[in-house]
C-alpha cells in the first residue's frame, strides 16, 4: 500500500509570495493534519482536517489555511510568505477515530528568499 | 503546560550498547505518547507507542517505559545499531477519537558508532 504522498518534495519562493502545498493521505484514512518541522526542531501542529471539516488549528497566523477535498487529499495554503516560513511542511493522516497512530509523509520542504 | 521536554538533544552509543532517550510532560489530559524516527530527508516514522494505564511497552529491541506519577516516559534500544543512527522524538496526542493533535519533543539525535 502506498504511503502519504506529498507534493512537490521542493519548493524555493520568494518574500511575499503564495506557496500551495498538496497531500494524499493513505487509501482508507479521512484524516489529514499539517505540521511545521523548522530545521532542528520537532514538528510544530498547523491544521487537522477530518472528513473536510477543520477540527484542530495551531498557533499559526491567518496566513496560513488548508482544506481537504471529498477523496480526503489536502491543501495547505501560505500567503504572504516570510523568510520564517522556511521549514519541512509534513502531512500525515489517520484511520478514523485512530487519531493517535498518525503516518507521515515525506514531507515538502519550502526556501523562502 | 503543551509541551513535551526531551533530553538529551544529542547521543552517542557504540555498537551494542544501550540507548535512553528521555521526556516529561505536565498536561496530563495528554492520553497516548508516541515515538517517531526520523532519518535525513524523511518524513517522521512511527516507532512504537504506549498509553498512560500501561508502565512498558517492547518491540524488538525498543522499550517505552512510563511513569505517569512523575508524568516521565523514555525510550530504551538495546543493542544499538549503527542502522539506528537517526533523530528520535518523542510526542504526546492531545485529544481522542477522530480529534486531536501531536505535540512533539525538541528530538534526540542519535549516533551509533560501529
Amino acid at each position: 500500500d502506498a504511503g502519504v504522498t506529498q507534493s512537490p518534495t521542493h519548493l524555493i519562493k520568494t518574500r511575499g509570495q503564495h506557496v500551495t502545498l498538496r497531500c494524499s493521505p493513505i487509501s482508507g484514512h479521512k484524516s489529514v493534519s499539517w505540521y511545521q518541522q523548522v530545521l532542528g526542531q520537532g514538528p510544530q501542529f498547523i491544521f487537522q482536517y477530518y472528513e473536510k471539516e477543520e477540527r484542530g488549528r495551531g498557533n499559526f497566523p491567518d496566513r496560513f489555511s488548508a482544506r481537504q477535498f471529498p477523496n480526503y487529499s489536502s491543501e495547505l495554503n501560505v500567503n504572504a510568505l516570510l523568510l520564517g516560513d522556511s521549514a519541512l511542511y509534513l502531512c500525515a493522516s489517520s484511520f478514523g477515530d485512530r487519531i493517535y497512530e498518525q503516518y507521515f509523509g515525506p514531507g515538502t520542504r519550502l526556501t523562502v528568499t | 503546560q503543551q509541551q513535551v521536554k526531551q533530553s538529551p538533544q544529542s547521543l552517542i552509543v557504540q555498537k551494542g550498547g544501550i540507548s535512553i532517550i528521555n521526556c516529561a510532560y505536565e498536561n496530563t489530559a495528554f492520553d497516548y505518547f508516541p515515538w517517531y524516527q526520523q532519518f535525513p530527508g524523511k518524513g517522521p516514522a512511527l516507532l512504537i507507542a504506549i498509553r498512560p494505564d500501561v508502565s512498558e511497552k517492547k518491540e524488538g529491541r525498543f522499550t517505552i517505559s512510563f511513569n505517569k506519577s512523575a508524568k516521565q516516559f523514555s525510550l530504551h534500544i538495546m543493542d544499538s545499531q549503527p542502522g539506528d543512527s537517526a533523530t528520535y522524538f518523542c510526542a504526546a496526542l492531545h485529544g481522542s477519537g477522530n480529534t486531536g493533535k501531536l505535540i512533539f519533543g525538541q528530538g534526540t539525535t542519535l549516533q551509533v558508532k560501529p
